[in-house]
């Protein structure tokens, strides 16, 4: 089955630590995404990227970061910079075509700070 | 920059009716893409509609149609025959022509009401 996973579905971080979400597509699309959910916000861009080794912020990466290093994965990391990093995470991707850009989502990572 | 507003925060409708959620947005572009999809209680994100700005005609997916008006920068989704299962938070989304990443509006929170 082609799709997009995320793990974990829920994850837990005690303040200072860093936590990663994963994100894997066997849908062969260029492009990755990684957007934030918050109550009353809908989604707003962290990061994406185009292309392997090549990625650019969103709106709000301050206290993120990611990688590219390989077509399938686009893995995010919340650092202990980012402040209130409790909130439903969305990885999606898209192939880079004018005729068909629907945009696939993951299931999301829940991320709370104990 | 472009912008999305939608501004119906709640919304509730019987079983059976219609209802109409309301999309506009603001861009300098003449090509975009506009979407909308539906969140239900899963979180996982589900494109319902889709509509290339350059077609005049509105889109139309089963019971699901959208009322495009690009003079006013307006993007209405209509529900037809409302059914329990269309329960989910709604948002709109756009994109301009070079694929770039979606931008949001903050959705419509649908409750369809036996």
């Amino acid at each position: 089955d082609g799709g997009i996973t995320q793990s974990p579905k829920y994850l837990f971080r005690k303040e200072g630590q860093n936590v990663t979400l994963s994100c894997e597509q066997n849908l062969n699309h260029d492009a990755m995404y990684w957007y934030r959910q918050d109550p009353g916000q809908g989604l707003r861009l962290i990061y994406y990227s185009q292309i392997v080794n090549d990625f650019q912020k969103g709106d709000i990466a301050e206290g993120y970061s990611v990688s590219r290093e390989k077509k399938e994965s686009f893995p995010l990391t919340v650092t202990s910079a980012q402040k209130n990093p409790t909130a439903f995470y969305l990885c999606a991707s898209q192939g880079v075509s004018y005729l068909y850009n629907e945009q696939f989502f993951g299931p999301g990572t829940r991320l709370t700070v104990l | 920059a472009q912008t999305v507003t939608q501004s119906q925060p709640e919304m509730s409708v019987q079983e059976a009716e219609t209802v109409t959620l309301s999309c506009t947005y603001d861009t300098s572009e003449s090509n975009y893409y506009l979407f909308w999809y539906k969140q239900p209680p899963s979180r996982q994100m589900i494109l319902v509609i889709r509509q290339e700005a350059y077609k005049q005609q509105n889109a139309t997916e089963n019971r699901f149609s959208v009322n495009f008006q690009k003079a006013a920068k307006s993007f209405s989704l209509k529900i037809s025959d409302s059914q329990l299962g269309d329960t989910a938070m709604y948002f709109c989304a756009f994109m301009n022509w070079r694929n770039t990443p979606l931008v949001f509006g903050k959705g419509t929170r649908l409750s369809v009401i036996a």
